[in-house]
């Protein structure tokens, strides 16, 4: 079975250092979604992809973050730098549709990235 | 806005008994899809369910059902005969239908089934 495939599993740095994570969703899936979980929460958008496109950032804390899908297939999302506040899990998602239309809006997670910053 | 809340923070129960695991929902659009998703302790989401806003059906997959309730805006969930496996994270979430739509959660309710 297809798996939406996310690295490094956990990831512990210092305050001020520079992270990143990696996605590779399901294969033929367009949609790509970065989520950011905080430890009692459920996930919350940080990025939102259609192919190589940025279709909603509007929760990016764009001063430090940073997001990119260059061939509309595998992702890497980036912290620069690193704060306290910035450690949670890091959840990638994928989906064949478009946001939330019909059958195709299921959305797959990766196992995530569990950060520490110190 | 679109809101869940699921009011239950942890549920602790033996195994074998049934247990329900409540959702209520807000949201101003006609057209949405509602999830519930199982968060193991390994971290990933696991999908189990989705019911779009015209289909009030209720819905059995084998131990598991879903009770969809648009007059009250809930989408409650029931495991029958829990087992262990079930110890999980339980997240409800609500997608509007439209073309650029993410998935809003709840904030989870933590079920334990002791054996």
């Amino acid at each position: 079975e297809a798996e939406v495939a996310q690295s490094p599993r956990y990831k512990i740095t210092e305050k001020s250092q520079a992270v990143a994570f990696w996605c590779d969703p399901i294969s033929g899936h367009a949609t790509l979604y970065w989520y950011r979980q905080i430890l009692g929460q459920g996930p919350e958008l940080l990025v939102q992809f259609q192919d190589e496109s940025v279709v909603d950032d509007s929760q990016l804390p764009k001063d430090r973050f940073s997001a990119e899908r260059l061939k509309g297939v595998d992702s890497t999302l980036k912290i620069q730098p690193a704060e306290l506040g910035d450690s949670a899990m890091y959840l990638c998602a994928s989906s064949s549709g478009t946001g939330g239309l019909g059958a195709k809006n299921i959305q797959y997670f990766g196992a995530g990235t569990r950060l520490s910053v110190l | 806005a679109q809101k869940v809340t699921q009011a239950q923070t942890e549920i602790s129960v033996v195994e074998k008994e049934d247990v329900t695991l409540d959702c209520v929902y807000e949201t101003r659009d006609t057209t949405y899809y509602l999830f519930w998703y199982k968060q193991p302790p390994s971290g990933e989401l696991v999908f189990l369910i989705r019911r779009n806003s015209f289909d009030e059906q209720n819905e059995i997959s084998g131990r598991y059902s879903w009770n969809f309730q648009k007059s009250t805006s809930s989408f409650n969930f029931t495991i029958t005969a829990s087992q262990v496996v079930d110890s999980a994270v339980y997240f409800c979430a609500l997608i509007r239908g439209g073309s650029q739509g993410n998935l809003i959660f709840g904030k989870g309710t933590k079920l334990s089934v002791k054996p």
